[in-house]
């Protein structure tokens, strides 16, 4: 069945590490993104891509840093300058280059800090 | 920018009654709407969409109507389950721009 990973499930990430979250897809789309999920908070977004090599900024890419090298792959790296990083991180791709396809998401990483 | 206000939650209701989530949008130009569905520790699933104006999407017993002179995508269900409680997430994509706008999402308890 087609449709996207993200992995781990649970992360810990110790002070002034960086950790890196996967995302991957085997639907063939060619956007992905990735968004930040805090208690009680909507969704917000921290990095799109909408084709391989290209990724543009979201609205807090701040301490995150992407790469879009495979049109399946989509990896997050959140960096030891994100200072606040304990959160539930969601990983989305959309098909078709019109805004009436929806977007289909993995089921999330959980980023703690020890 | 684009905004999207839901209402807040939790929405508490016993089994079998009647639902609604209020959800209106801004947008500068022509959105297609969606709604979310989030359960406990999973990530989102499309729940329906619509795409022009009076437009109803449905799903699972769940509908919206796109309301174009309101700018609003309310969410109904005239009787929900246990297996609804969730947090519902309000979600227009303006033709303007690359990404959806979320809601701050409404959770909804419901209880037998």
């Amino acid at each position: 069945d087609g449709g996207i990973t993200q992995s781990p499930k649970y992360l810990f990430r110790k002070e002034g590490q960086n950790v890196t979250l996967s995302c991957e897809q085997n639907l063939n789309h060619d956007a992905m993104y990735w968004y930040r999920q805090d208690p009680g908070q909507g969704l917000r977004l921290i990095y799109y891509s909408q084709i391989v090599n290209d990724f543009q900024k979201g609205d807090i890419a701040e301490g995150y840093s992407v790469s879009r090298e495979k049109k399946e792959s989509f990896p997050l790296t959140v960096t030891s300058a994100q200072k606040n990083p304990t959160a539930f991180y969601l990983c989305a791709s959309k098909g078709g280059r019109g805004f009436n396809q929806p977007q289909h998401f993995g089921d999330g990483t959980r980023l703690s800090i020890l | 920018g684009n905004s999207v206000t839901q209402m807040e939650g939790p929405v508490t209701l016993s089994e079998e009654a009647f639902l609604t989530i209020n959800c209106t949008y801004t947008a500068t130009g022509y959105p297609s709407l969606f709604w979310y569905v989030q359960y406990p520790g999973e990530g989102l699933q499309l729940l329906l969409k619509a795409t022009k104006a009076d437009d109803k999407g449905s799903n699972k017993g769940f509908e919206a109507t796109y309301r174009k002179e309101t700018t609003s995508f309310h969410l109904e269900k005239g009787s929900v389950q246990v297996s609804d409680s969730a947090v519902y997430f309000c979600a227009p994509h303006d033709s303007g721009y690359s990404t959806l706008t979320f809601g701050k999402g409404t959770m909804l308890l419901v209880s037998p």
